[in-house]
């Protein structure tokens, strides 16, 4: 089946400018997770979804940064009022179920230019 | 708190030659390890994982690692390295009660011919 899928590929921005950026989970899977990827910081973690709810936001750099998850599926990643150091590629990943071990399978990614 | 050491962000072989990746975990609790591999402006590939049992765990492509508890390592190899596995690797752990990875910097493996 289909895997994960992110858009947009690439989205140059403006600094002060908010930017949505989608992530389509493998269908049935019930854990969602955000990644940014930087030169400067390599993979960190985000945010964590199972279901629509958030157990652990703990990687969300500051209150401009949110995220939500509908019916269970499609998540959302908003920057607000986006700055230069938000420059990175955003990566999504599913897992059938949150566990450990699981399996986490990973988007192409969102590549973000903040200019 | 968990954390991962990748040891040489930039490895280069030969064609042929055997492949090591070095990889050495923090964690309190049992960890989960991983081996992500990400090829030019694409995702991460899982190539292998360990959970529990087995220490010498193998892969796709011809890759294997094996789990060292006393040596905190997870040292990724290939016995003989070809032109498609140039690419960025990396190493990850989990655990406790928490699901997320915990990446290492990653290593970039160049493969000359």
């Amino acid at each position: 089946g289909a895997g994960v899928s992110q858009s947009p590929s690439n989205k140059v921005t403006e600094k002060g400018k908010d930017v949505e950026l989608r992530c389509d989970p493998i269908s049935g899977h019930t854990a969602l997770y955000w990644y940014r990827q930087s030169l400067g910081q390599g993979l960190e973690f985000l945010i964590y979804f199972q279901g629509n709810s958030a157990p652990d936001k703990s990687g969300l750099p500051s209150d401009r940064f949110s995220a939500e998850r509908t019916g269970g599926s499609v998540s959302t990643l908003t920057i607000q009022r986006t700055q230069q150091e938000d420059s990175a590629v955003y990566l999504c990943a599913s897992s059938l179920v949150p566990q450990q071990g699981s399996k986490q399978y990973f988007g192409p990614g969102t590549r973000l230019t903040v200019t | 708190a968990q954390s991962v050491t990748q040891l040489g962000s930039h490895v280069s072989v030969s064609e042929g030659a055997l492949v090591l990746l070095r990889c050495n975990y923090s964690s309190s609790v049992p960890p989960y390890l991983f081996w992500y591999v990400q090829y030019p402006n694409q995702g991460l590939q899982l190539l292998l994982k360990y959970t529990t049992g087995a220490t010498l765990v193998k892969g796709i492509n011809g890759f294997e690692a094996e789990f060292k508890k006393s040596e905190t390592s997870f040292h990724l190899t290939k016995p003989s390295a070809h032109m498609s596995d140039a690419a960025e690797y990396f190493c990850a752990v989990s655990g406790g009660s928490n699901y997320k990875l915990t990446f290492g910097k990653g290593t970039l493996l160049t493969v000359n011919p």
